[in-house]
């Protein structure tokens, strides 16, 4: 089974400019989750999408968007880019456990490495 | 904002047995706990989750305290593989709970 794939796996880009960054779930899975982590620091929560819909948001400002596609797959997008938005970004996915959000397990992607110069 | 603390390092010698614990002193009654591993250069693996009884995987056992304000990921066996770093981390069920909020984590050091 293939686990979460993202592309690309290396981004450069210049300030100012836009990055789009894209992850394919597990099949089957509906839930994405997109987090950053910065080089030294933990993993910072950005956007969860289920079934096409934004269900949660992280403290990020509006610049950094996504949507979910019919078939699941996510797309981030981050406008305006600063050199602080260089850091490694990680999607993962889920299938929602009966339980709700709080049983399910995210798989993780390896992750796409965006440079801002 | 993380909800939990826990030691930023820890140390162990391969084949022996690795308590990892956890402080979540503002759990709540729905909140389930997830330990996560990242090891280098690679996203994050979940290992175990629980809400109130202790569970065993292949991968891990997780004890949780009787008032939940702790808990303890074991690793029966450290190999060199399981050097990383560990996150503890609660999960709600509503609102911005939801989410995962990850803390800093512990890193293992295993030592051959």
């Amino acid at each position: 089974e293939a686990g979460v794939t993202q592309s690309p796996t290396h981004l450069i880009k210049t300030r100012g400019q836009q990055a789009t960054l894209r992850c394919s779930p597990i099949s089957g899975h509906t839930s994405v989750y997109w987090y950053q982590q910065a080089l030294g620091l933990g993993l910072q929560f950005l956007l969860w999408y289920d079934e096409g819909e934004e269900r949660n948001r992280g403290n990020f400002p509006p610049r950094f968007s996504g949507r979910q596609f019919p078939n699941y797959s996510s797309e981030l997008n981050v406008n305006a880019l600063e050199l602080e938005d260089s850091a490694l970004y990680l999607c993962a996915s889920s299938l929602l456990a009966s339980g709700g959000p709080s049983t399910d397990t995210q798989y993780f992607g390896p992750g796409t490495r965006l440079t801002v110069l | 904002d993380a909800k939990t603390t826990q030691p930023n390092s820890m140390e162990s010698n391969e084949e022996e047995p690795v308590h990892l614990p956890c402080n979540h002193s503002t759990i709540s009654g729905t909140d389930y706990i997830h330990w996560y591993r990242q090891l280098p250069s690679q996203g994050p693996e979940y290992v175990i989750h629980g809400l109130t009884s202790n569970v065993n995987n292949r991968m891990a056992s997780l004890a949780i305290a009787e008032d939940r304000k702790s808990s303890t990921l074991i690793l029966h066996r450290a190999t060199l593989r399981d050097a990383a770093v560990y996150y503890c981390i609660l999960r709600g069920v509503s609102g911005y709970g939801q989410n995962f909020v990850f803390g800093p984590g512990t890193r293992l050091s295993v030592l051959p």
